[in-house]
């Protein structure tokens, strides 16, 4: 399975931006970039995708590099409650079932 | 719309009892994803269930857990003569399509703890 590398925690103040890197130099023409958060207690949530392209939905944007070896999740204005651990994960393709391989994402805490 | 559902939200089961964890998934999703939680580890992927067919259970320990998605109703994740070691949250997911470009939508998760 296609490995994602996250640094373990990082942090933020409220209403700034926030940019959560992601290193995957060994994704595929077919792998998407998919990322999820798990907030405390909770199941985790969808929050982006793509392929190639950088995406934009109501929660985050998404910034994929030319190569595609790494990417970066960017929350516009943090909230408190954007507080959770946030997974980026390789969804392959050719074939392979869309399970989920999470690693140990990367521990976002915001400060008031 | 209804999310995914899952109950009970928290189960209580004693050493060699049986635990059944239900999953009711988005309207209209026929994919249906298990993960496990054990404590302070992260997500593990179990099985994966389209209506009445298991696709992948290379995930699924090899004795005491059986899983299923009948026609009608929910999915269910058995565990029997339950040991300390199954104490984690067990997380369900749905998607309308198995293919890479779906996203997984989540329950909030059965928290099973073994006495």
């Amino acid at each position: 399975d296609a490995k994602t590398t996250q640094p373990n925690s990082m942090e933020s103040n409220e209403e700034e931006p926030v940019h959560l890197p992601c290193n995957h130099s060994t994704i595929s023409g077919t792998d998407y970039i998919h990322w999820y958060r798990q907030l405390p207690s909770q199941g985790p949530e969808y929050v982006i995708h793509g392929l190639t392209s950088n995406v934009n939905n109501r929660m985050a944007s998404l910034a994929i590099a030319e190569d595609r070896k790494s990417s970066t999740l960017i929350l516009h204005r943090a909230t408190l409650r954007d507080a959770a651990v946030y997974y980026c994960i390789l969804s392959r393709g050719g074939g392979a079932t869309n399970k989920l391989i999470f690693g140990t994402g990367t521990l976002l805490a915001v400060q008031p | 719309n209804a999310g995914v559902m899952q109950n009970p939200r928290h189960l209580v089961r004693r050493r060699g009892q049986e635990a059944r964890l239900r999953c009711s998934p988005m309207k209209g999703h026929s994919h249906v994803y298990w993960y496990r939680q054990l404590p302070e580890e992260g997500l593990k992927f179990m099985v994966y269930l389209q209506k009445e067919n298991i696709i992948d259970e290379s995930g699924m320990p090899k004795e005491r857990f059986s899983a299923e998605f009948p026609k009608e109703g929910p999915s269910i994740l058995r565990i029997q003569q339950v040991v300390r070691g199954d104490s984690a949250a067990y997380f369900c997911a749905s998607s309308l399509y198995d293919r890479n470009n779906q996203p997984q939508h989540f329950g909030d998760g059965t928290r099973l703890s073994i006495l």
